[in-house]
């Protein structure tokens, strides 16, 4: 176990709302990184946070967001659902920013729109 | 052309037997060359970790980087029924100013028949 959770397991939502997911970095990480993997492939980068702020985004649309608190916990919030969005959605955290800075993966959520 | 290419399989090969997983990529700039393994409904679990060319051995397990020809390998040694998962390679430019993220391949899903 790599000390990272994420809430909830699983998750449906209809097209058109809004979900958060949440995760809680393993102690002593203060960056957190969010990943999309569909099914079939492989994780796909969202962001990564550090310190509060936004430090890097992958290609995907605003409507993707999301918030890093004090305690280093995080959530990654989604408006305006569509169907393409169902995926697992997997947080990691890691001490640093740069790529030597190993990143520790959630085991997931996952996230069905109807 | 995908930046990362990864045989999805399935492989499947007997007990014992000698593993070569492999990945393509396209961009020169990544430097750091990962492999996760990932067991069904969980998240990917870092198991070798290499900077630029060059081979890493730990256990059963080795990891080349070919980065001339852009081609990584991983190679599993004395395979066991436990080693049956979907094995990611993953990459990092680490540009500096910002995250990139990993960039993942698909993820090839390896059996390992008793």
């Amino acid at each position: 176990e790599t000390g990272v959770t994420q809430s909830p397991t699983h998750l449906i939502k209809t097209r058109g709302q809004q979900v958060t997911l949440r995760c809680s970095s393993q102690s002593g990480h203060n960056t957190v990184s969010w990943y999309q993997q569909a099914l079939g492939q492989g994780p796909q980068f969202i962001f990564q946070y550090y310190r509060e702020e936004e430090n890097g985004r992958g290609n995907f649309p605003p409507r993707f967001s999301g918030l890093q608190f004090p305690n280093y916990s995080s959530e990654l919030n989604v408006n305006a659902l569509e169907l393409d969005d169902s995926a697992l959605y997997l947080c990691a955290s890691s001490s640093g920013t740069t790529s030597y800075n190993e990143q520790f993966f959630g085991p997931g959520t996952r996230l069905t729109v109807l | 052309q995908k930046e990362v290419e990864q045989d999805p399989g399935p492989l499947s090969v007997p007990e014992g037997a000698i593993v070569s997983l492999n990945c393509t990529y396209s961009n020169s700039a990544f430097q750091y060359f990962m492999w996760y393994r990932q067991y069904s409904r969980k998240g990917p679990e870092l198991l070798m970790y290499t900077y630029s060319s060059g081979n890493k051995e730990d256990g059963r397990f080795t990891a080349q980087v070919d980065k001339s020809s852009k081609y990584i390998s991983l190679f599993i040694r004395d395979s066991q029924p436990s080693d049956s998962a979907t094995y990611l390679c993953a990459m990092s430019a680490n540009l500096g100013g910002g995250a990139d993220g990993l960039t993942f391949g698909k993820g090839t899903h390896l059996i390992i028949q008793p």
